[in-house]
């Protein structure tokens, strides 16, 4: 059972806003920054939001993320095919002091 | 460009020890912070360990007693021991950079280790 906790699925159509959101606690998405991987089909994952709302290198700006207490969410709008991935969040956790992840979602793109 | 590569035996034994490396390039382990993160196949990733630039180590709470994650700096490479493995242990394993914020920046392409 994952610490964080993810909605297992999502979908929508293409040019649709999706959100994806991520819950947790005090120890962590409440203390810590919330970073966002994607995993596409057959490849390792890849950071794809890191310090709440910064965009490595060749990520679209189609990507955002915002955190409000213990919870974060992911927002991909202008949906595209190729977004279809499953999506992780993460956060250090005060105690572990290690990253805890959310247990992913299926992003499915109808 | 950063670029991590896992290697080691894609078949272990029940009972048996897993070792996988991880050879770094475009950056030194002497630098940043390093994990493991594994992924049975079809579920989610789970955090193993990491070691970090200071020298300190840590691990999962519930792996603490099999893992063992070391550091060749003159190879510039780290490595991962996991023993008394069982068919749980199944996973496809990654090696990690992690940036200041904690952030895994980079992946390898992981490692399917199968054990049975």
């Amino acid at each position: 059972q994952s610490v964080l906790t993810q909605p297992p699925s999502a979908s929508g159509t293409p040019g649709q806003r999706v959100t994806i959101s991520c819950s947790g606690t005090s120890s962590d998405i409440g203390s810590f920054t919330v970073h966002w991987y994607q995993q596409l089909p057959g490849a390792a994952p890849r950071l794809l939001i890191y310090n709440g709302n910064q965009r490595p290198s060749g990520v679209p700006g189609r990507f955002s993320s915002s955190r409000s207490g213990t919870s974060a969410s992911l927002a991909i709008s202008g949906l595209q095919s190729e977004d279809e991935a499953d999506y992780y969040c993460a956060a250090w956790h005060d105690s572990l002091q290690g990253p805890v992840f959310g247990g992913g979602t299926k992003l499915t793109v109808l | 460009q950063v670029q991590l590569q896992e290697s080691g035996p894609g078949l272990v034994k029940p009972s048996e020890t897993l070792s996988l490396t991880c050879i770094v390039s475009g950056d030194s382990v002497s630098a940043n912070y390093w994990s493991w993160i594994r992924q049975p196949p079809g579920k989610g990733l789970e955090w193993i360990g990491y070691f970090s630039y200071t020298g300190a180590t840590n691990y999962s709470p519930s792996l603490k007693s099999r893992v063992t994650i070391s550091v060749d700096t003159s190879k510039n490479q780290f490595s991962l021991k996991l023993t008394s493995v069982t068919a749980a242990d199944t996973a496809v394993y990654y090696c990690t950079k992690g940036s200041g914020n904690k952030a895994l920046d980079y992946w390898g392409q992981g490692t399917l280790v199968t054990v049975s």
